[in-house]
């Protein structure tokens, strides 16, 4: 199975919102409620912003926020803050005990 | 609260076999139905999963490198850890080790990534 499809790069200005998309077959992202996003900061280890599509660990700000649509999920970043300039990355269950995740998607601050 | 961290050789030769181990601290790795895996990022790249092993000892290894791939538990010392065999300059990357409840709900716990580089 190939890796989940996300945009290279996304932009937006502090306090706007921006949506990266991650795409995936009915095999994966459209076959299971189970999508979860993470964020990257340079050098560090990614966070899990984002499980079953939807749902927020404890302690991650509401303005982080998920949802799907068939094949396609999407995690939108609300009130946009300079702390959020990261890579951001999706992953899938992909069926027969299988993971996949997106290519990544560097959010800039401008 | 539980933190995990990498440990191992940075450098592996071609054709030899990779070995890392992931120790917790501050609390148990065992606890809560654990599910237990590695994720890799080659330098500039995106993630990919590598594999999971659940509580139970099952494990599930990402169809493109299961044939490579071997993970084991040891809950005596709090630790688990990841072998690759037979490796080349593709597999360099750094390496994660995280904790998960299952398969399906993503990895909330992470080491902070241990570098290993496959060269002669």
């Amino acid at each position: 199975q190939s890796a989940l499809t996300q945009p290279p790069s996304a932009s937006g200005s502090p306090g706007q919102s921006v949506t990266i998309s991650c795409t995936g077959t009915s095999s994966d992202v459209g076959g299971y409620n189970y999508v979860s996003w993470y964020q990257q900061h340079p050098g560090k280890a990614p966070k899990l912003l984002i499980y079953e599509v939807s749902k927020r660990p404890s302690g991650v700000p509401d303005r982080f926020s998920g949802s799907k649509s068939g094949n396609t999920a999407s995690l939108t970043v609300s009130g946009l803050q300079a702390e959020d300039e990261a890579g951001y990355y999706c992953s899938s269950y992909g069926g027969s005990n299988n993971v996949l995740f997106g290519g990544g998607t560097m959010l800039t601050v401008l | 609260q539980l933190q995990l961290q990498e440990s191992g050789p940075g450098l592996v030769k071609p054709s030899e076999t990779l070995s890392l181990t992931c120790t917790g601290s501050g609390g148990s790795i065992s606890s809560d139905y654990y599910y237990l895996g590695w994720i890799r990022q080659p330098p500039g790249k995106g993630l990919e999963w590598i594999g999971s092993i659940y509580y139970s000892g099952t494990t599930h290894y990402n169809p493109s490198l299961k044939s490579r791939v071997t993970m084991s538990v040891d809950t005596s010392k709090n630790q688990f850890s990841l072998k690759v065999r037979s490796v080349t300059a593709a597999d360099t990357a750094v390496y994660y080790c995280a904790k998960g409840k299952d398969i399906l709900t993503g990895y909330y716990q992470w080491g902070q990534g241990a570098l290993v580089t496959v060269s002669s």
